[in-house]
């Protein structure tokens, strides 16, 4: 079974630093991964999506997140943090075969000082 | 294109007693999702449709929880009795397929007193 581990539940960077959230998968097969936003009270919004094309994906506000099959890692950068990127974001791994079911890690939440 | 729409936004219930949410997926969505994310955790599955069928129901509570789809488009989910720990966000999810990512509601914030 597919699985994500996401280091560090909570990271702090100062706006205008680097961004960087961590992601380990696990998975038999070469999965999909993705990175979802959640603001307060809200629901989850898709930021990117790697589904064996380009290993260094591109996504909105920024965020890029690059696939490394020999690190079994996809973490997510952002060169820039501003106030705006405080949310949590959660990564998560598909098996692209069959259903398709979706599984997240636990969140890392960020914080932007000013 | 009009987002998931889920009702209600907020429900508090006491201990022993029911509840439903709905959900109206992005229309063409063959696949829906029900998860659960508790306070501080990342969203767990607890069933998956396709269509009006059931693929994924294995870290449902069946013995509390139920869910259906009828005719393949909106979806309920319903809890009976409910727990304190019940207490969570429900969100619902859409999807064409896997490589297009799921697109979530915005959830119901349950609380169970």
């Amino acid at each position: 079974a597919q699985s994500v581990t996401q280091l560090g539940s909570h990271v702090s960077v100062s706006e205008g630093a680097l961004v960087l959230l961590r992601c380990n998968y696990s998975s038999s097969v070469p999965p999909y991964l993705f990175w979802y936003v959640q603001y307060p009270n809200q629901g989850l919004q898709l930021l990117l999506k790697y589904t064996s094309a380009a290993t260094l994906v591109k996504g909105i506000n920024g965020f890029e997140a690059e696939f490394k099959k020999s690190e079994t890692s996809f973490h997510l950068t952002k060169p820039s943090a501003h106030m705006s990127d405080a949310a949590e974001y959660f990564c998560a791994v598909s098996d692209p075969g069959g259903y398709q079911k979706v599984t997240f890690g636990i969140g890392t939440k960020l914080q932007v000082i000013p | 294109e009009a987002g998931v729409a889920q009702s209600p936004r907020y429900k508090i219930i006491e201990k022993r007693q029911s509840v439903a949410f709905w959900c109206n997926p992005i229309s063409g969505h063959a696949t829906l999702y029900w998860y659960q994310q508790i306070l501080g955790q990342g969203p767990k599955l607890l069933i998956q449709f396709q269509n009006n069928g059931v693929v994924d129901d294995s870290q449902l509570p069946k013995d509390r929880f139920s869910a259906e789809r009828l005719k393949g488009v909106d979806s309920t989910l319903k809890i009976q009795p409910a727990k304190l720990e019940d207490s969570a966000v429900y969100l619902c999810a859409s999807t064409l397929s896997a490589n297009y990512g799921y697109t979530f509601g915005s959830g119901t914030r349950l609380t169970v007193v």
